[in-house]
């Protein structure tokens, strides 16, 4: 158990909707990293927020928006749904003491969302 | 942008074996980092080694900047050890602040 945890586990929805993502870092951690895993796309890193701030922007599409809370739980919002947007959800978490990527990050088991 | 060119796409080894592992990157690159994905779809991070070398337990991993390249090294394999390999870097330029995937490679190791 790596001490993120991601809700919900399982997400089905229809194209044209919007859905949130929700994620606890381990505690202590100030950094929440936020990874699409697609068959078409691979593993993505979407956007990372370290302390309520955004840190580091990846390939997140314009349609998705991510923000940290100050008890520093994360969502990510996925709105005007695609079939393209089925995929894993991973959340990761990390000290963030060092600059962007060079702390480990500890993964939470991801949430999949199926778009009919 | 940068590629990542992870090879082989697919391992199969017998426990006990050794491997290497291949990251081929095109561009030079302020960081580097390998994970693994279990079978059951968790993601853990191995190693942050932009250069250099490193070494945890059975695994080890040496990054050579100017070659542009890193290798993962996995000893005596136990079939824990399955699970796909993703290298990622991050690059200077226009892509820093992304990290960046390659396709990962699938280790089998069989009892």
């Amino acid at each position: 158990d790596s001490g993120v945890t991601q809700t919900p586990k399982h997400l089905i929805t229809a194209t044209g909707q919007r859905v949130t993502l929700r994620c606890s870092p381990r505690s202590g951690d100030l950094s929440v990293y936020w990874y699409q895993q697609s068959l078409d796309q691979g593993l993505q890193f979407l956007i990372q927020y370290y302390n309520g701030e955004e840190r580091a922007k990846g390939n997140i599409l314009e349609r998705f928006s991510a923000q940290q809370f100050p008890d520093l739980h994360s969502e990510l919002n996925l709105s005007s749904l695609e079939l393209g947007d089925s995929a894993l959800y991973f959340c990761a978490s990390s000290a963030g003491v060092g600059t962007t990527f060079t702390d480990t990050q500890y993964f939470g088991p991801g949430t999949r969302l199926t778009v009919l | 942008g940068i590629q990542v060119e992870q090879s082989p796409p697919d391992l199969i080894l017998q426990e006990g074996a050794n491997s290497t592992l291949r990251c081929n990157f095109s561009d030079s690159v302020n960081n580097l980092q390998w994970f693994h994905q279990n079978p059951w779809g968790q993601l853990i991070n191995l190693f942050y080694i932009p250069s250099g070398t490193k070494q945890n337990g059975r695994l080890s991993a040496t990054t050579v900047a100017t070659e542009r390249y890193s290798l993962l090294y996995i000893s005596s394999s136990q079939t824990t050890d399955s699970g796909v390999y993703f290298c990622a870097v991050e690059s200077y330029g226009g892509s820093q602040g992304n990290l960046i995937f390659g396709k990962g490679t699938k280790l089998s190791v069989k009892p």
